[in-house]
């Protein structure tokens, strides 16, 4: 099984600045790689697959990039809305899996 | 648009089966072309993938729970089913229903609901 580490655990951010968040995977997983957001109390929503295609409706403002088995979700200018916790999700193996993820809070 | 609804109960006894019913409204699982799944999410913690399913019944299961996982679906109801045999309290989780996009990709989340294994 694949394992995803993201780092780090909780990104402290002021509103306006960006946002890098880090996922290795522990194999090759090509550019089978998700992002996700979720808020507390609420289902995650995919933010982008394909390691870097967005989702229709996602702001421009997130990005994902790969490099490798290292993988970057930037979100260039965080709003408000923005503060939630991500997670990453390999589906190139099975079974697709997911890292523990990273808390985006208000500085 | 696309609503997905779960419903089922919130406790389960250890060693009882926990079942689970996903409602799909706003699309039709019988002309959809893509696949529907389960994922859970223990309080505090990450999420995992449980199970996916095809109108025809074609399933796929996590390794890890396979062995007490089973998926059903019925087309007619426009609905999918989880039963998770054997339960224990580490199988206490948020549960979630959802439509995948691709692979093990899913776009679109129903609400989920926490189930927990205690007696």
């Amino acid at each position: 099984e694949i394992v995803m580490t993201q780092s780090p655990a909780t990104l402290s951010v002021s509103p306006g600045e960006r946002a890098t968040l880090s996922c290795r995977a522990s194999q090759s997983v090509s550019r089978n790689l998700a992002w996700y957001q979720q808020k507390p109390g609420q289902a995650p929503r995919l933010l982008i697959y394909g390691a870097s295609t967005r989702e229709p409706g996602i702001p421009a403002r997130f990005s994902g990039s790969e490099s490798g088995t290292e993988f970057t979700l930037t979100i260039s200018s965080l709003q408000s809305e923005d503060f939630a916790t991500y997670y990453c999700q390999q589906y190139n193996n099975w079974p697709g899996t997911f890292g523990q993820g990273t808390k985006v809070e208000i500085k | 648009q696309l609503q997905l609804e779960l419903s089922g109960p919130g406790l389960v006894k250890p060693s009882e089966t926990l079942s689970l019913t996903c409602t799909v409204s706003g699309d039709s699982i019988s002309r959809s072309t893509q696949y529907w799944g389960w994922i859970r999410q223990p309080p505090g913690k990450g999420l995992e993938w449980i199970g996916s399913i095809y109108k025809s019944g074609n399933t796929y299961y996590n390794p890890s729970l396979k062995s007490r996982v089973a998926i059903s679906v019925d087309t007619s109801k426009n609905q999918f089913y989880l039963n998770l045999t054997s339960v224990t309290a580490a199988d206490t989780a948020v549960f979630y229903c959802a439509r995948v996009k691709q692979q093990l990709v899913f776009d679109f989340w129903g609400q989920g609901t926490l189930v927990t294994v205690s007696s």
